[in-house]
């Protein structure tokens, strides 16, 4: 079955610290990845996609994300946090094996960052 | 390019009411689908549409239904509103075929309130 998953509700870091969003997931092909972001009333919005290639992809607003096939992970980085980076992220996968629908996303991790 | 557009912005209706919520995609892509997400929660999902035909749906009962149209455009009825139906609903489109890797484009959504 087709999974992922959002250990955490929510994450607190200082501004200019650097900040980690975890996202685990299970598919039995091969993973299509993605990082969403929600901020406040608004529509999600695309980040980055992990499909094939190098294990840390670069996204929108500094973000990254490092793909573990070992350790079935797609965790979003940002070197430094900024107080504007404070939303609603998902994390989401998609099974590149099958054909139709097949996009999960997670419950979503709230970033707070404090200045 | 023009990105995903949703309307209206807001809706206010009557529990027993119906509601129809609009969505255009992004030009070139085939595939709709729409998410109910309360109280800035998770995303729940409810319909995809693609190529004019529902491909798949959410555990929602029957009276949250819809279409999509020859131009791709698409139309979320909810009948019978219950005030639990109050809820942010969200339109996203992707590209379909060999070639996409189906990341999703997200419009900003229609506030439903149902009183």
């Amino acid at each position: 079955a087709q999974s992922v998953a959002q250990p955490e509700d929510q994450v607190n870091v200082a501004e200019g610290n650097p900040l980690t969003v975890k996202c685990t997931y299970s598919v039995s092909g091969n993973p299509y990845l993605f990082w969403y972001v929600q901020y406040p009333n608004r529509g999600l919005q695309f980040l980055l996609k992990y499909i094939t290639g190098d294990n840390l992809v670069k996204g929108s607003y500094g973000f990254e994300a490092e793909f573990n096939k070992s350790q079935t992970s797609f965790h979003l980085k940002k070197p430094s946090a900024l107080v504007s980076d404070s939303a609603l992220y998902f994390c989401a996968v998609r099974d590149g094996n099958t054909g139709g629908f097949k996009t999960i996303f997670g419950a979503g991790t709230r970033l707070f960052v404090k200045a | 390019e023009a990105g995903v557009t949703q309307s209206p912005t807001h809706l206010i209706k009557t529990r027993g009411q119906q509601a129809t919520l609009r969505c255009s995609p992004i030009s070139g892509h085939t595939s709709v689908y729409w998410y109910q997400q309360a109280l800035g929660l998770g995303l729940q999902f409810l319909l995809w549409y693609d190529e004019g035909e529902e491909r798949n749906r959410g555990n929602f009962p029957p009276r949250f239904s819809g279409r999509q149209f020859p131009n791709y455009s698409s139309e979320l009825n909810v009948n019978a509103l219950e005030l639990e139906d109050s809820a942010l609903y969200l339109c996203a489109s992707s590209e379909q075929g060999a070639l996409s890797s189906y990341e999703q484009y997200f419009g900003p959504g229609t506030r439903l309130t149902v009183t």
